[in-house]
């Protein structure tokens, strides 16, 4: 079975600085996907960011970023020059390829709170 | 513009009560899924559908029944055996196989009378 660990209910960051969320995950499947989704109080899921296991280099994509550390299992999200509308939950998730199904395990998410 | 509508955005349920969630989608993908999210928690499957007239238990599938008559639409029963039921519905769609991202729609607030 796979598993997703965000160790970071909360975190604090002040506009304009970079802050870090930290993902970790577990799975003996070679194949996988990893994905950052953002939350916002209006409820919907909003994809961020995508890494394969097989990606050579860290995904970017506009301020976000994934620091993908394979052999520590760990998949952080970056987010670069914070904005107050970043304020959300932020949900790390694994995607599992069986060829008959796709199934993604979500973490349990971090509260990110932009401060002037 | 294509995507995915979930119907209501808020429900209520007597106890003892079936209540159907509505899903829809218009991004022709063949898989359509439901998670629950309860506060302060990640998002857990529910059910999945990779297929018309198919469909696999999630994690969480006890107390839910869900079809799969049309490529478009998943919706979602919570019948009366699910004993807490109240918790945030969120269905999503994608295509098959791949490493595509799962496109969710807006979610349903489910809450005991």
């Amino acid at each position: 079975a796979q598993k997703i660990t965000q160790t970071q209910p909360g975190m604090f960051v002040q506009e304009k600085e970079a802050v870090t969320l930290d993902c970790t995950y577990d799975t003996s499947d070679p194949s996988y996907g990893l994905f950052w989704y953002k939350q916002p109080s209006s409820g919907e899921m909003i994809f961020l960011i995508y890494q394969g296991s097989y990606d050579q280099q860290n995904a970017t994509e506009g301020r976000y970023s994934l620091n993908f550390q394979k052999a520590r299992k760990s998949a952080n999200l970056v987010i670069s020059a914070s904005q107050l509308g970043d304020s959300a939950m932020y949900f790390c998730a694994i995607l599992i390829n069986t060829g008959t199904a796709s199934k993604l395990t979500f973490g349990t998410g971090t509260r990110l709170q932009v401060t002037l | 513009d294509g995507g995915i509508t979930q119907s209501p955005k808020y429900l209520f349920r007597k106890e003892g009560q079936n209540v159907t969630l509505s899903c829809e989608q218009n991004l022709n993908h063949d898989a359509m899924y439901w998670y629950r999210q309860d506060p302060g928690q990640g998002l857990r499957l529910i059910y999945y559908s990779q297929i018309v007239n198919d469909f696999q238990k999630g994690d969480i599938a006890e107390g839910y029944s869900v079809s799969r008559e049309k490529k478009e639409s998943f919706p979602l029963t919570v019948t009366s055996a699910q004993k807490n039921p109240t918790a945030f519905y969120l269905c999503a769609s994608s295509i098959i196989g791949g490493v595509e991202p799962q496109h969710f729609g807006d979610g349903t607030r489910l809450s005991i009378l």
